[in-house]
């Protein structure tokens, strides 16, 4: 019973590459987000959903786009891949109750451009 | 700005207690979260405090300061599987229920 859950766990791919990260979350929250983790450990926010719509895109280059076909989806999708997109993906997913709310974290993809 | 600042690295011996300090800018902080994160897995939430003082879990303990700015998380009887990276986060109104993470802080707990 995962409560997020994220495919690939694992991705490998060539610099150049369009690749795409797929995540859901059964809880029934409203909102999804998309978390990048470098190599120092650094989490840093890149989109937020709300019931399908986007309410935080983080400066994010534009070959970065998010889709949400519904609220329990939120996918990733990456055009032209880099070596410095090579990191751990979390999705994670929110209740908008308020704001004491956990966020519960997918088990990350991590992504390795060569 | 949105920014929380943790120590990089902490090393406590086995069964000893080690507080975890989190400062943060406060334009439109709204409460403090702690988040475990062990080698290879995600974060995984601990506490949080919207209010002044200390809220105890267990082993775990977190407490928040406004008036300073900052907030701690104590851990008691450590034991080796509390090796991890520890992350403070924080909401700050008109973020849009953004959670801004801090730098994280290395935990080693050593026998």
């Amino acid at each position: 019973d995962t409560a997020v859950s994220q495919t690939p766990k694992y991705l490998v791919t060539q610099m150049g590459n369009d690749k795409s990260i797929k995540c859901e979350q059964n809880l029934g929250h409203d909102t999804m987000y998309w978390y990048k983790q470098d190599s120092k450990k650094f989490l840093k926010i890149m989109f937020s959903y709300n019931n399908k719509e986007l309410i935080i895109n983080e400066t994010v280059p534009n070959r970065f786009s998010p889709k949400s076909p519904d609220k329990a989806h939120l996918n990733l999708h990456i055009n032209s891949l880099e070596l410095g997109d090579s990191a751990v993906y979390f999705c994670a997913s929110l209740p908008l109750a308020g704001v004491e709310e956990t966020q519960y974290f997918g088990p990350g993809t991590r992504l390795l451009v060569l | 700005g949105q920014s929380l600042e943790q120590p990089s690295e902490v090393t406590a011996v086995e069964g000893a207690i080690v507080q975890i300090n989190c400062t943060y800018q406060t334009s439109g902080f709204y409460g403090l979260s702690w988040y475990q994160q062990h080698d290879g897995g995600a974060p995984t939430f601990l506490s949080y405090n919207g209010l002044d003082g200390l809220e105890e879990t267990g082993r775990f303990s977190s407490f928040l300061s406004r008036s300073d700015s900052y907030g701690y998380l104590l851990l008691q009887e450590l034991q080796m599987k509390d090796s991890a990276s520890y992350f403070c986060a924080a909401f700050f109104t008109g973020g849009g229920n953004k959670l801004t993470f801090g730098t994280g802080t290395q935990l080693k707990v050593e026998l």
